[in-house]
């Protein structure tokens, strides 16, 4: 089981650029780390998924150690609308999804 | 195309009533999950669906709480005999393939208060 650890919560100004890690000691072989974004009112809805190394979209980056047990979400120059709560989810092809825990997330808070 | 719907958006009972909780996947999206979120909380893993399999029931908490899916379709989260402590977002979410890995997409839930 890949539980993972985030942080509460985090504070940031508009223009900044946002690091968000994540814990995932027991990360197996098989696990992507998938992060997500979740307004209120609204369901969580994918931002980024990597296996190692860095992958980057039009929304973010996502960094990954070598040894891939932490992973670092990478928001450039946030705005107030990148207020959200962030997931950090570990899993593959072998992993049950009852085992699926989405947690609590970081509460982000952009100010202006 | 459509993302996943759900319905109703808001469903307001009383204790002791039945509630039927519908969710329409993304169309050819093999596997299908269910999730409760208490104010304030994480998502919790109820039911997972992929394709003619026995599902996964082992997130329901309690035999109050079923879980139907005819073949890739729709699916229903029925809860029998509500308390109070079932009030939270019901978020229904689809993905393309099987695998923990998959990302999955999601609704905008249904809002269950039960008074």
């Amino acid at each position: 089981l890949a539980k993972t650890t985030q942080p509460i919560s985090m504070d940031s100004y508009e223009g900044q650029e946002v690091n968000i890690t994540c814990s995932h000691n027991n990360i197996a072989t098989n696990d992507y780390i998938t992060w997500y974004q979740q307004f209120p009112s609204q369901g969580p809805r994918f931002i980024i998924q990597g296996y190692k190394t860095k992958v980057t979209n039009e929304v973010a980056s996502l960094f990954i150690p070598a040894d891939r047990k932490s992973s670092t979400l990478s928001l450039p120059r946030v705005s107030l609308s990148d207020t959200a709560v962030y997931y950090c989810l570990v899993g593959g092809p072998n992993s049950g999804y009852s085992t699926l825990t989405f947690g609590k997330g970081t509460m982000l808070l952009v100010s202006p | 195309g459509a993302g996943v719907s759900q319905s109703p958006s808001n469903k307001v009972t009383e204790k002791g009533k039945d509630v039927e909780l519908r969710c329409d996947p993304i169309s050819g999206h093999t596997a299908l999950y269910w999730y409760r979120q208490r104010l304030g909380q994480g998502l919790e893993f109820l039911i997972y669906f992929q394709g003619n399999s026995a599902p996964d029931k082992s997130g329901l908490p309690s035999d109050r709480f079923s879980a139907e899916r005819t073949g890739e379709s729709v699916s229903t989260l029925t809860i029998q005999r509500t308390q109070q402590e079932d009030s939270a977002v019901y978020l229904c979410a689809s993905s393309a393939f099987p695998g923990g890995g998959e990302p999955q997409h999601f609704g905008d839930g249904t809002r269950l208060s039960i008074l």
